[in-house]
């Protein structure tokens, strides 16, 4: 069973349509993380929860609205979508708040949005 | 978080021992260093990580400096699978930001 999971894996749309990016994890980890990695390849956070709670909210557009239903699941929403918004989308996971835990993040496999 | 710098890329010849400097001059005491790699477009994965003393496990060994300003992951024996970005991290303890730099671009050649 994949640890992180992410769909769709590859994601073509136009400008200015909306479109939604789904995040499950089934390790019982307690936070979620979404990270966008552009062309560049540098890789930057985006935001985190922790049980369900926002808890980094990085200077993003406010068209990225993420929501997380359970702490099992982050899902990522994009209205408007711009050029610039192609990317790489990657959810990961990570036990951080626990007296044991390494701290140690999971990643999915990544999203790849293109938008045209 | 502490700040690293790392060198942008490396190589490294196959069953060689790879060395992976990375600086961390501004680490607070509450400061853990943390390895991740990228192979390829593939999510990073976690390495290895440590507070203040050398750690080893199946993938590598991560030597720190006493004064913990520094940092040198080693991967023993590289194999072409090891090729991929390597990201040196610093977070405090129970923190949530875990910020990537550009990472060290290590090839293995044959």
């Amino acid at each position: 069973d994949t640890a992180v999971s992410q769909t769709p894996k590859y994601l073509v749309t136009q400008m200015g349509n909306d479109k939604s990016i789904k995040c499950e994890q089934n390790l019982g980890h307690d936070t979620m993380y979404w990270y966008k990695q552009d062309s560049k390849k540098f890789l930057k956070i985006m935001f985190s929860y922790n049980n369900k709670e926002l808890i980094i909210n990085e200077t993003v557009p406010n068209r990225f609205s993420p929501k997380s239903p359970d702490k099992a699941h982050l899902n990522l929403h994009i209205n408007s979508l711009e050029l610039g918004d192609s990317a790489v989308y990657f959810c990961a996971s990570g036990n951080l708040w626990a007296t044991s835990n390494t701290g140690e993040l999971f990643f999915g496999e990544g999203s790849r949005l293109t938008v045209l | 978080d502490a700040k690293t710098t790392q060198p942008t890329s490396m190589d490294c010849a196959e069953g060689r021992a790879a060395n992976l400097p990375c600086n961390h001059s501004t680490i607070s005491g509450n400061e853990y260093v943390y390895w991740y790699r990228q192979i390829h477009s593939q999510g990073p994965q976690y390495i290895i990580h440590g507070l203040k003393n050398n750690e080893t496990n199946e993938m590598a060994s991560l030597i720190i400096t006493e004064d913990r300003k520094s940092s040198t992951l080693i991967l023993p024996h590289a194999t072409l699978r090891d090729t991929a970005v390597y990201y040196c991290i610093v977070r405090v303890e129970y923190g949530q930001n875990f910020v990537f730099g550009p990472g060290t671009r290590l090839s293995v050649l044959p």
